[in-house]
C-alpha cells in the first residue's frame, strides 16, 4: 500500500530536549516537505526536498533541521525544541510539488 | 511572495450546493490545487488546475481564472462526510515551484 508514514504520532516533551519526528514514504518520491498546522495559520511550509541531499528552507524553518540520505527518508529534526514548536506535523511526498501524499500527522507538545 | 485568500468558514444544507473561492496572488503561477481535510486528519488530494476552466470530478469541480488570479470548488449534492476543511494552494515556479497554501475553508454541513 502507498503510504508516508510519520513517528511518533504523539509526543510530548519538554523545552531543550531534543526530538527527531521520521518520515518515511514507499512511493519512490523525489520530493518530500514538512508542514506544521496550526489554527489560524493553516499550513505553513518547514523544509522541503527535492531528492537525495538536496534539501531547503521553507516559510518557517527557524528552530528545525532535516536531512535526505535516503529517497524514502525525511526526518525533522528539533534540536531544542521551545513551546512555540507545539503544534501538528505533516510529512509529504510526490513526484513533484503539488499533488502531496500526506502522512497521518504528528502532534507534538513541547512543555 | 505569495497571498491566498478563501473564506474561514461556510455553512450548507445536505443536498446543496457550495462554492468555495480561492484568490491568489503570485509571480510565477505554476499550477493551483484543492485539498480535502476532515478534521484530525491529514489532508487530501482532490483537484489540480493549470489552464483556464472547469475541472470535473464526480461531485466535485475546481475552475480556475489565472487572468484573475481566481479559482473555486465547487461541491455538489452535498453529503453529512463533505464537512471538512477545503485547503486551495498555489505552486509559484518563479520560487522554485514551491506549494504554498491558503489557511482554508470550513465548511459544515448541516441535515
Amino acid at each position: 500500500e502507498a503510504q508516508v508514514t510519520q513517528n511518533p504520532r504523539y509526543l510530548i516533551t519538554v523545552t531543550g530536549k531534543k526530538l527527531t519526528v521520521t518520515c518515511s514514504q514507499n512511493m519512490n518520491h523525489e520530493y518530500m516537505s514538512w508542514y506544521r498546522q496550526d489554527p489560524g495559520l493553516g499550513l505553513r511550509q518547514i523544509y522541503y526536498s527535492m531528492n537525495v541531499e538536496v534539501t531547503d528552507k521553507g516559510d518557517v524553518p527557524e528552530g528545525y533541521k532535516v536531512s535526505r540520505k535516503e529517497k524514502r527518508n525525511f526526518p525533522l529534526i528539533l534540536e531544542s525544541p521551545s513551546p512555540n514548536q507545539t503544534s501538528l506535523y505533516f510529512c509529504a511526498s510526490s513526484l513533484s510539488p503539488g499533488e502531496l501524499f500526506f502522512g497521518e500527522g504528528s502532534r507534538l507538545t513541547v512543555l | 511572495g505569495q497571498n491566498i485568500d478563501q473564506p474561514t468558514e461556510m455553512t450548507a444544507t445536505e443536498g446543496a450546493i457550495v462554492q468555495i473561492n480561492c484568490t491568489y496572488q503570485t509571480s510565477g503561477f505554476n499550477g493551483l490545487f484543492w485539498y480535502q481535510q476532515h478534521a484530525g486528519e491529514a489532508p487530501t488530494f482532490l483537484s489540480y488546475n493549470v489552464l483556464d476552466g472547469l475541472e470535473e470530478k464526480g461531485r466535485f469541480s475546481s475552475f480556475l481564472s489565472r487572468s484573475k488570479g481566481y479559482s473555486y470548488l465547487l461541491l455538489k449534492e452535498l453529503q453529512m462526510k463533505d464537512s471538512a476543511s477545503y485547503l486551495c494552494a498555489v505552486r509559484d515556479r518563479a520560487a522554485g515551484n514551491k506549494l504554498t497554501f491558503g489557511g482554508g475553508t470550513r465548511v459544515l454541513v448541516k441535515p
